[in-house]
């Protein structure tokens, strides 16, 4: 099982539509969670941290369930700029000592005009 | 900003060829990564360091090498080149705790002929 989850997608909306994506991670030990954009053959860029109260930047919302061991991203009034890969992302500290961001695979969203 | 800058953004090789991708940070960041990015298989780290002179594998070491001389220099070594190491590879710094995420170099795309 991959330690953190996503539909891959493509999600295809019109502008102005709301969209959410989902993610699992399967290590409760995880401590921190986040989500990042990546466009077309650039780098990932950290859109937003998620919070366990849940958090909001302008048209974004994420929210974390730890006790399902869920994270969600909310995106309203999709924009045509939005199109993207998003990468849900979690922090983890081991047993072992090790600490490192683990990526899912990525939903691509599509905003069509 | 934190800037992190990888030496090429394309490299060409031949198989069997030594290869050395540079990655240099210029926040004072002790923690850095090389992470590699396949369709489907998202991003897999492979290798990772805390400190100078520091080393720790990733999920997929094999066929990798590091070295961390100076703290803002991180080098990824693939001692000989192989077809299923072509790839888009990416670097990576952060502060200590991680929690802020990480920073990405513009990562360079190679490919072994």
């Amino acid at each position: 099982r991959k330690e953190v989850e996503q539909d891959p997608g493509p999600f295809n909306v019109p502008e102005g539509a709301t969209v959410a994506f989902n993610c699992t991670y399967s290590n409760s030990a995880s401590q921190s969670f986040f989500w990042y954009r990546q466009d077309c053959r650039k780098e990932p860029k950290l859109l937003m941290s998620v919070y366990s109260s849940g958090n909001e930047d302008g048209r974004f919302t994420a929210q974390l369930n730890r006790a399902s061991q869920y994270i969600s991203l909310l995106i309203r009034d999709s924009k045509l700029s939005d199109s993207a890969t998003y990468l849900c992302v979690v922090w983890t500290v081991m047993d072992t000592g090790r600490r490192a961001l683990t990526f899912g695979s990525g939903t691509r969203l599509q905003v069509q005009p | 900003d934190v800037k992190v800058t990888q030496s090429s953004r394309y490299l060409v090789k031949r198989t069997g060829e030594k290869v050395f991708l540079e990655c240099v940070q210029d926040m004072d960041h002790e923690n850095m990564f090389w992470y590699r990015q396949d369709p489907g298989l998202g991003l897999r780290l492979i290798y990772f360091s805390y400190d100078v002179k520091m080393k720790e594998k990733g999920d997929i070491p094999e066929g990798y090498s590091v070295s961390r001389e100076k703290k803002e220099r991180f080098s990824l070594i693939l001692e000989s080149a192989s077809t299923n190491q072509t790839s888009m590879y990416l670097c990576a710094s952060s502060a200590p705790q991680g929690a802020y995420g990480y920073t990405f170099g513009s990562g360079t795309r190679l490919t072994v002929v």
